[in-house]
């Protein structure tokens, strides 16, 4: 059983769409991570937030932290064909030292 | 400056054997977590060495154990393997304590394929 519930699994749009992926979970986190990995990569971490209601960008992607710290959203802006990948969401919890992560949702941006 | 490096890339074993797998982590970092990716999952944490001890453990059999080295490197060994093994078998690295506890930088994995 999933910790972080992600939503949707599979997402393809057009390059220049506008797209948002979910991460939803019942636990409060301390914190909670986006990561993207491509096929036959490890993955690599996009951002972290911390703090209830946060949002960070960084240039198209924009990430949101709920009040309650049990969600998170990520959203992109006028995607490329490079933003496709796996998308994985990723919880830790106090005096926890692993990350729990969500399935991850597969985007792909058709040129 | 290097990353995580993690080999073998690639292995193919049978049911029953073992198999081990071999982490260097980043420069500087003295923390590394194993994760088991099953096609279509997420990650699923087996454990993390820190200080060359085994600090916490998933939700793992005891067929799954590790080390971790006096230089930070660590080798996962899965013993009596199983179909359900295969998987890709991803270390990470980090700094023990702190702020940077939990970022995490990972290997490209080592894919197993138990026939």
């Amino acid at each position: 059983t999933q910790l972080l519930e992600q939503s949707p699994q599979f997402l393809s749009i057009q390059e220049g769409e506008n797209l948002t992926v979910y991460c939803n979970s019942s636990s409060v986190f301390s914190s909670l991570q986006w990561y993207r990995q491509e096929p036959g990569e490890g993955p690599v971490l996009l951002v972290t937030v911390v703090t209830g209601g946060e949002v960070k960008k960084l240039k198209r992607l924009t990430f949101q932290f709920g009040d309650a710290r049990k969600d998170s959203s990520l959203h992109i802006t006028a995607a490329q064909p490079g933003d496709t990948g796996l998308y994985l969401c990723a919880g830790d919890r106090t005096n926890d030292y692993k990350l729990s992560f969500g399935a991850g949702t597969t985007v792909t941006v058709r040129a | 400056d290097a990353g995580v490096t993690q080999s073998p890339t690639h292995l193919i074993k049978t049911r029953g054997q073992q198999v081990t797998l071999r982490c260097s982590p980043k420069s500087g970092h003295d923390t590394v977590s194993w994760y088991q990716q099953a096609l279509g999952q997420g990650p699923q944490f087996i454990f993390q060495y820190y200080e060359e001890e085994e600090r916490q453990r998933g939700n793992f059999p005891d067929r799954f154990s590790g080390h971790q080295f006096p230089n930070y490197s660590s080798e996962l060994n899965v013993n009596a393997l199983l179909l359900g093994d295969s998987a890709l078998y991803l270390c990470a690295s980090s700094l023990g304590a702190g702020a940077g506890a939990n970022v995490l930088t990972f290997g490209a994995g080592s894919r197993l394929t138990v026939l």
